[in-house]
């Protein structure tokens, strides 16, 4: 069983637009949700982060929206750029398991220049 | 954060034979993981290399196909045994913070002929 559904596959945006990537979970334990950017060839690359006190959280032009209620979380990426071109995944976990993560299957993100 | 290397980043085997695949971390750290990627595919956690005792293995994961050490806090080891074609996939490490945030190594592409 799938613990985190991520969607969509894929997403192709024009520079400058805002794509959004979904996440939601089932496990109420998890309360620690990283976002990562993977390029070919690299390992994923810790993104930003959230934890279920806040609703929202920013670093730079990448934001996670978080709903508790509704068990959902997204990463808006402002003013997009061909070098945001990636594949991101989506995590969830409880910390009490000391970082023991279930990764969403992936968004494939092109950024047309 | 956390800088990781592993080594070999690559290799090509033949089927039957074993490779091991190494973990380096600059820092002492309590936690350390061993994921699988199959090429397009999310992450799969296959086992938490604890230090002084045997691995923690996730379901669908046994000791005796992906042996682990780890030896001190800053290194593991993941070996493949005896390797099919099905083990043809991209291993990583990565290692946990006190902050609960997860980094990764480069990851390991192995080819199984």
């Amino acid at each position: 069983q799938q613990q985190v559904k991520q969607s969509p596959q894929s997403l192709i945006v024009q520079k400058g637009g805002i794509p959004i990537i979904n996440c939601a979970y089932e496990n109420t334990a998890f309360d620690y949700f990283p976002w990562y950017q993977q390029f070919p060839g690299k390992g994923p690359a810790l993104l930003i982060a959230i934890r279920p006190d806040v609703s929202e959280k920013k670093e730079g032009r990448f934001t996670i929206s978080f709903n508790k209620s509704a068990k959902q979380f997204s990463l808006h990426i402002m003013d997009s750029q061909p070098g945001d071109s990636a594949t991101y995944f989506c995590a969830a976990g409880p910390r009490d398991t000391g970082n023991q993560f279930y990764f969403g299957t992936g968004t494939s993100l092109t950024v047309i220049p | 954060s956390a800088v990781i290397s592993q080594k070999p980043s690559r290799d090509i085997c033949q089927r039957g034979t074993s490779l091991t695949i190494q973990c380096q971390v600059d820092s002492q750290v309590t936690m350390m993981f061993w994921y699988r990627q199959q090429p397009g595919q999310s992450l799969t956690l296959i086992a938490t290399a604890n230090q002084g005792s045997e691995a923690t293995y996730e379901s669908g994961f046994v000791i005796d196909k992906f042996p682990i050490s780890r030896p001190n806090l800053t290194f593991s080891t993941l070996t493949v045994s005896n390797m099919s074609p099905e083990d043809s996939s991209i291993y990583l490490c990565s290692v946990g913070t006190e902050d609960y945030e997860q980094y990764f190594g480069p990851g390991t592409r192995l080819t199984v002929t």
